[in-house]
């Protein structure tokens, strides 16, 4: 079955720190991997995708097929970096998505 | 353009009763999806639609039903609700293509008592 681990629940990280949330996946399948951003009192948006292989805000993610992760890494956070990050796993027909428990970023300065 | 928009913001409701939540589209989006956020659990996919009059069940469909009777609204029915499904729910929709982004609502927080 499918399954989207994010080990962290909560990631605080000084200003101008590396960061680097983990994913890990199960999927029997080619995997489409996410990752999703919810910023305080807004929207959970679209962050990047690996099949674009961009990078957006800073970051970046790579997936590892081997070791089926698909990590977030920024090397320089910011205050403005702070929100909730969700990993997520397309899986199926209709484009469905299979979400991580999410990782809560504080950044502090 | 509006996006995604759900209606309402905020619900109470007593254990047993009845509601409905919509969710509207303005981007023409084929494919439409209900989820749930419980803390620690992430989101989960409740029910889905990839067209016009389609539905199809996702990871935690009990207790819920919808409906999809236009292409732009898609609604999501508690018939008989229980505190097990206070919950922030939130809509997304997506145009069904390989591109996959999936657009989201701002959310609608229910709590059961």
């Amino acid at each position: 079955a499918q399954r989207v681990t994010q080990p962290e629940k909560l990631l605080s990280v000084f200003k101008g720190a590396p960061v680097e949330l983990k994913c890990n996946y199960s999927y029997s399948g080619s995997p489409e991997l996410f990752w999703y951003v919810q910023y305080s009192r807004q929207r959970l948006q679209l962050l990047l995708r690996h099949i674009s292989r961009e990078s957006i805000k800073g970051f970046t993610a790579d997936l590892n097929k081997g070791e089926t992760s698909f990590h977030l890494k920024k090397p320089f956070a910011q205050e403005e970096d702070s929100a909730m990050y969700y990993c997520a796993l397309l899986t199926g027909g209709g484009n469905k998505l299979t979400f991580g428990t999410g990782t809560q970023l504080k950044v502090e300065l | 353009n509006a996006g995604v928009t759900q209606t309402p913001k905020f619900r109470v409701l007593k254990t047993g009763q009845s509601m409905t939540l919509l969710c509207a589209q303005d981007m023409n989006h084929e494919y439409m999806y209900w989820y749930r956020q419980d803390p620690g659990m992430g989101l989960r996919l409740i029910h889905y639609s990839v067209g016009e009059g389609t539905t199809a069940k996702g990871e935690v469909p009990d207790g819920y039903n919808v409906s999809r009777l236009k292409k732009q609204n898609f609604l999501l029915g508690l018939e008989s609700a229980a505190p097990s499904q206070t919950s922030v729910y939130f809509c997304a929709s997506s145009t069904g293509g390989v591109s996959y982004e999936q657009y989201f609502g701002p959310g609608t927080r229910l709590t059961v008592t």
